[in-house]
């Protein structure tokens, strides 16, 4: 069983709609949580960044955590367009002197159409 | 402007022939990786470096070296590259105290 799971997709929505992507995880040691995207060609980038149980906005994008579920998601309200990328969540532990390994999910590739 | 360069972007070679992808960063980061990327497997650590001369094993690294000589630079060493390595690689930096990583454009290898 991988230490994150996460629905490949791929998810194809019209623009406007609300997009829910979701991960699971096995390692209840996991306290930072991430979200990257990952435009065609691109290497990855940062999205959003949280480690507490709750919500966390940016614009038009909520992280969501629940820890005692080990189950993160990531809202996209009024989608766009350009938000067509393959979106990888990521977490790592907390622990002084690690070298604080990222364990991503697989991506879940989301198409929004105009 | 602070960003992450890998070369080549795109290589096919033949299984035995040794080759580099070199990988650099001009932020000051500590802490610099390897990933390769697969379909349905996601991003995979190969190896990671948390300062000069100091390196480790990621979740897949056999089949594959590193180096770190200077702070900036982390080449990728295939001493002799098998069809199974066929991905796209990414190298990645950040700074010790942050999780934030910064990748490179990926490099995408093809071994025939």
């Amino acid at each position: 069983q991988k230490e994150v799971e996460q629905d490949p997709g791929p998810l194809s929505v019209p623009e406007g709609a609300i997009v829910s992507l979701n991960c699971t995880y096995s390692n209840s040691a996991f306290q930072y949580f991430m979200w990257y995207r990952q435009y065609s060609r691109k290497g990855p980038e940062l999205l959003m960044y949280t480690y507490s149980s709750g919500n966390k906005e940016d614009g038009r994008f909520t992280a969501q955590v629940d820890k005692s579920s080990k189950y993160i998601s990531l809202f996209i309200r009024d989608s766009q367009p350009s938000d067509s990328a393959t979106y990888l969540c990521a977490m790592t532990l907390i622990s002084s002197g690690s070298a604080r390994q990222l364990t991503f999910g697989s991506g879940t590739q989301l198409t929004v159409l105009p | 402007e602070a960003q992450v360069t890998q070369n080549p972007r795109y290589l096919i070679t033949v299984t035995g022939k040794k080759l580099t992808v070199t990988c650099s960063q001009n932020m000051n980061h500590e802490y610099m990786s390897w990933y390769r990327q697969d379909p349905g497997l996601g991003l995979r650590q190969i190896y990671y470096s948390m300062n000069v001369e100091v390196t480790d094993k990621g979740d897949v690294p056999e089949g594959y070296k590193v180096s770190r000589k200077e702070k900036r630079n982390f080449p990728l060493i295939l001493e002799s590259p098998s069809p199974n390595q066929t991905s796209l690689y990414f190298c990645a930096s950040r700074w010790e105290s942050y999780n934030e990583q910064f990748f490179g454009p990926g490099t995408r290898l093809t071994v025939l």
